[in-house]
């Protein structure tokens, strides 16, 4: 089955500086990674995904990039603030049929904005 | 105009004891699933149903009955709860084929 490591487990950034979240997968026909932001106490937010046919997607200061030769993706947020301190999780599905979009999550960053 | 809605947030019981937890969804979602998330964070997928149907069992013991009365509701119910029961529990919808999948704010269930 399909095993998603995520690097780093932790990260704290000086407010207004960049992080990057990398993540790498195994099953070479996963087509879907999203990206997950959990705050404390709350369930997983989608604040971004892209899908096997494109290389890069970016939402204001968010971005992910995609290189499916290495099997990895990364999260790029840009000019952080301290509401990004958060759990952030990537993933990874192959789902093709109804129902079968089952998403196996990395082991998540814990996101740190220093002000 | 919650999006998916899981009740209680909180559940507080004794081993051995039998519960559930419901889900509910107003997207229009025709799959949801049940992830659970351990004390390190990790989430994992327990099940989906797609039109009330059970498309993924991920090898989960027999004591965690999903039932999907509607598209629009799952709900878990566990038999005989174990210590190993404790963990945050979500509930999550999509739109089958569109893999976006939108997640509930957890049901904490604590084993004692």
């Amino acid at each position: 089955g399909e095993n998603v490591e995520q690097h780093p487990s932790t990260l704290s950034v000086q407010e207004g500086d960049s992080a990057v979240i990398k993540c790498t997968y195994s099953d070479s026909a996963s087509n879907y990674f999203p990206w997950y932001k959990q705050e404390l106490g709350k369930g997983p937010q989608l604040i971004i995904d892209i899908r096997s046919n494109v290389g890069e997607k970016k939402d204001q200061r968010i971005a992910v990039t995609l290189n499916k030769t290495a099997k990895h993706f990364s999260l790029h947020i840009t000019e952080t603030q301290p509401e990004d301190s958060a759990v952030y999780f990537c993933a990874a599905s192959r789902g093709t049929n109804f129902g079968n979009e089952k998403l196996t999550f990395g082991t998540g960053t814990r996101l740190t904005i220093i002000p | 105009d919650t999006a998916v809605s899981q009740t209680p947030k909180y559940l507080v019981t004794q081993m051995g004891n039998d519960k559930s937890i419901k889900c509910e969804q107003n997207l229009g979602h025709d799959t949801m699933y049940w992830y659970k998330q351990d004390s390190k964070k990790f989430l994992k997928i327990m099940f989906s149903y797609n039109n009330k149907e059970l498309i993924i069992n991920e090898t989960v013991p027999n004591r965690f009955s999903p039932k999907s009365p509607d598209k629009a509701h799952l709900n878990l119910h566990i038999n005989s709860l174990e210590l190993g029961d404790s963990a945050v529990y979500f509930c999550a919808s999509s739109l089958a084929g569109m893999h976006e999948q939108y997640f509930g704010p957890g049901t904490r269930l604590t084993v004692t």
